[in-house]
C-alpha cells in the first residue's frame, strides 16, 4: 500500500531565508505526487502536482519541488520565506484512486 | 465556479447525539471524497463517490457512519450515536475524473467537537 512520510514535524525559519520540507513517498508504480498547504482552520489548498516529464515542478506561491525516483523523495523548496507561509504543509501521493497524506510539517517564521 | 462548499463549518454535540454534514461539490465533478483530519495528522481517506455509486470506504468508517450522494451532486455524511473520537475536521473534495490528472479540490472542513 502506498504511503507518505514527512519526517520534520514542525520546522522553524526565519523570515526571508531558504526553505526545504522533506517528502518520501512508498508506492510501487510512478507515483503521481501532490504538495498542499492548509492555513488555520481552513481546507487544503494545491500548491503543486508531479505527474510525468520534467522532475522540477513550479507552484503557486514561489514553490517548488524536485522529484527524486532514486530518493523515493518530492521535496518542497521555497528560496526566501515570507511570514504568510506560515502553515501546515502537507505531502500526498495518489494511490489507487485516492490521495494518501503524510502527518504533515509544521511551518514556523520567526520575524 | 464556487469552489467546494461545506456545512456547517462547526459543530459542537453532546456525545450520542447524531450529526450530519454536508458537501456541494464543484458542479462539474463527478467524484466526491470526504476525509477526517484529527489535530496534528494529515487528512485520512473516508470514502468516496463517482457520481452518486459509492465506490469505497475506509476501514475507518465505522457502522455508525453513513455517507450518501443522492443525484450525483451534493453528499451528506452522517454520524449517527457520536463518541468523543468523532472530534476531528471532516473534509470534503471533489474532482473530476478521467480528464488528464485527478486533481482534488477541497472544501474548507466541517469541525466537530463531541462533548
Amino acid at each position: 500500500a502506498q504511503s507518505v512520510t514527512q519526517p520534520d514535524i514542525h520546522i522553524t525559519v526565519s523570515e526571508g531565508a531558504s526553505l526545504e520540507l522533506r517528502c518520501n513517498y512508498s508506492y510501487g508504480a510512478t507515483p503521481y505526487l501532490f504538495w498542499y498547504v492548509q492555513s488555520p482552520g481552513q481546507g487544503l489548498q494545491l500548491l503543486l502536482k508531479y505527474f510525468s516529464g520534467d522532475t522540477l515542478v513550479q507552484g503557486i506561491k514561489g514553490f517548488e519541488a524536485e522529484f527524486k525516483r532514486s530518493q523515493s523523495s518530492f521535496n518542497l523548496r521555497k528560496p526566501s520565506v515570507h511570514w504568510s507561509d506560515a502553515a501546515e504543509y502537507f505531502c500526498a501521493v495518489q494511490g489507487a484512486q485516492k490521495l494518501v497524506f503524510g502527518q504533515g510539517t509544521r511551518l514556523t517564521i520567526n520575524p | 465556479d464556487t469552489g467546494v462548499s461545506q456545512d456547517p463549518r462547526h459543530k459542537i454535540t453532546k456525545r450520542g447525539q447524531n450529526v450530519t454534514f454536508r458537501c456541494d461539490p464543484i458542479s462539474e465533478h463527478n467524484r466526491l471524497y470526504w476525509y477526517r483530519q484529527t489535530l496534528g495528522q494529515g487528512p485520512e481517506f473516508l470514502t468516496y463517490f463517482q457520481n452518486e455509486a459509492q465506490l469505497e470506504k475506509s476501514r475507518l468508517l465505522s457502522d455508525r457512519f453513513s455517507a450518501e450522494r443522492p443525484k450525483g451532486s451534493f453528499s451528506t455524511l452522517e454520524i449517527q450515536r457520536t463518541e468523543q473520537g468523532d472530534s476531528a475536521m471532516y473534509l470534503c473534495a471533489s474532482s473530476l475524473w478521467g480528464v488528464g490528472a485527478n486533481v482534488l479540490t477541497f472544501g474548507a472542513g466541517s469541525r466537530l467537537t463531541v462533548l
